[in-house]
């Protein structure tokens, strides 16, 4: 299993424009999830979906947007990127919420919007 | 709302020795989890450990073990025979075990920078 993986790495976009994150898993997992770590704080949720056709807002939804339509699949995207927006993302995935499941994270997406 | 609260933002351990970070958590829930994550300099996040709110024994994980307060919610991570292999950001998180959008959510403290000293 590769687990949950991330593309790209690193990012730099410039004021303006738009981008989708690319997350995929292949466990299965009915839930996903994608968080935003800036520095000196720890995680904060964007959106999260339970299953295919899904979604919801997290804490910090605004200027993102999100899909689901595989199991495998959670596409992230920055409408108009803004430098507020430059973060570290990390795309997560487990087979239950309100569980103590493990949450598998990805690797992270370094972003930078100038 | 729940709030996860890591007041030491950096600490250090010499090799072998043992360290504790502290955690502590504001909920009106009284089912939930905890769990600590790790975050090496890769910026992968590693589950740690992970304790339940209705177990009231204390979770371990080999060197890793938790001091699990519930009345006073508090949630400490003990680290034993620290390893240069464990500095690292360390998050404690807290998630609902309630039906609702709250279940959805990890919630992360700060963090706590660990330096391990050879």
């Amino acid at each position: 299993n590769a687990g949950v993986t991330q593309t790209p790495k690193f990012q730099v976009l410039k004021t303006g424009q738009s981008m989708t994150l690319q997350c995929a898993q292949d466990m299965n997992h009915e839930y996903m999830s994608w968080y935003r770590q800036d520095p000196g704080m720890g995680l904060r949720l964007i959106h999260y979906s339970v299953g295919a056709g899904i979604t919801d807002q997290g804490e910090v939804p605004n200027g993102y947007n999100v899909s689901r339509s595989t199991t495998e699949d959670f596409p992230l995207r920055l409408l108009s990127a803004a430098p507020s927006q430059t973060s570290v993302y990390f795309c997560a995935s487990s087979y239950y919420a309100g569980s103590s499941y493990e949450q598998y994270f990805g690797p992270g997406t370094r972003l930078t919007v100038t | 709302a729940q709030t996860v609260t890591q007041s030491q933002p950096e600490m250090s351990v010499q090799e072998a020795e043992t360290v504790t970070l502290s955690c502590t958590y504001d909920t009106s829930e009284s089912d939930y989890y905890l769990f600590w994550y790790k975050q090496p300099p890769s910026r992968q996040m590693i589950l740690v450990i992970r304790q339940e709110a209705y177990k009231q024994q204390n979770a371990t994980e080999n060197r890793f073990s938790v001091n699990f307060q519930k009345a006073a919610k508090s949630f400490s991570l003990k680290i034993s025979d620290s390893q240069l292999g464990d500095a690292a950001m360390y998050f404690c998180a807290y998630r609902s075990s309630n039906s609702g959008a709250g279940s959805y959510q990890l919630t992360f403290g700060k963090g706590t920078k660990l330096s391990v000293i050879p």
